[in-house]
């Protein structure tokens, strides 16, 4: 079955500095791998998605990069703000009637 | 539409007693899932159904727990007996088919086991 790896676990920015989370995947059948932010007490939503026909998406001030040689994904944060202080979780989906698997969570802290 | 509903919101019980927790998916949506978090295990898949049948439920932990789906907008899981281990945050999501689409996830259940 696929494993995604995700890291750092945790990760510390100043405001307006940018962050970086990076993932890994096993399967090369997965095709479609979104991004979920999940702020105290809420629930994961998603924030952003690529497909494994894209090798970057951009978003205002997120992006995500995907190297479907190496297996690995990245979601990149610019001009950080203290609303982005979350846990974000990365994903990989191989589409059909494959279950979605998830990293284990990055939370990251934006500190004024 | 509502998303994602979940009942009840928070639950706290005794060791020993049922638990049985309620999901009612996005309408059209014909994928529903069943998570569970905690802080040492992160977001894990217990079961997940497409079309109201279970697909894949190599993530329920045990015998304990079990979940059904009687139709396209219900879907409930049960712990019986509940044991404290088992005081976590479970999440329902639900997606529009089998197709790699995004999940909305319910607002979610957060359960004490005493």
């Amino acid at each position: 079955g696929e494993n995604v790896e995700q890291h750092p676990s945790t990760l510390s920015v100043q405001e307006g500095d940018s962050a970086v989370i990076k993932c890994t995947y096993s399967d090369s059948a997965s095709n479609y791998f979104p991004w979920y932010k999940q702020e105290l007490g809420k629930r994961p939503q998603l924030i952003i998605d690529i497909r494994s026909n894209v090798g970057e998406k951009k978003d205002q001030r997120i992006a995500v990069t995907l190297n479907k040689t190496a297996k690995h994904f990245s979601l990149h944060i610019t001009e950080t703000q203290p609303e982005d202080s979350a846990v974000y979780f990365c994903a990989a989906d191989s589409g059909g009637y494959q279950k979605v698997t998830f990293g284990i969570g990055t939370k990251l802290q934006v500190i004024p | 539409d509502a998303g994602v509903i979940q009942s009840p919101r928070h639950e706290v019980t005794e060791m020993g007693q049922e638990v049985t927790l309620r999901c009612k998916p996005i309408s059209g949506h014909n994928s529903l899932f069943w998570y569970r978090q905690t802080m040492m295990r992160g977001l894990e898949l217990l079961i997940y159904f497409n079309n109201n049948v279970p697909i894949d439920d190599s993530g329920m932990p045990e015998d304990r727990f079990s979940a059904k789906m009687p139709n396209a907008s219900f879907s409930t899981l049960k712990i019986q007996p509940s044991e404290p281990r088992d005081s976590a945050v479970y999440f329902c999501a639900s997606r529009s088919g089998p197709g790699a689409n995004e999940q909305f996830f319910g607002p979610g259940t957060r359960l004490t086991v005493l």
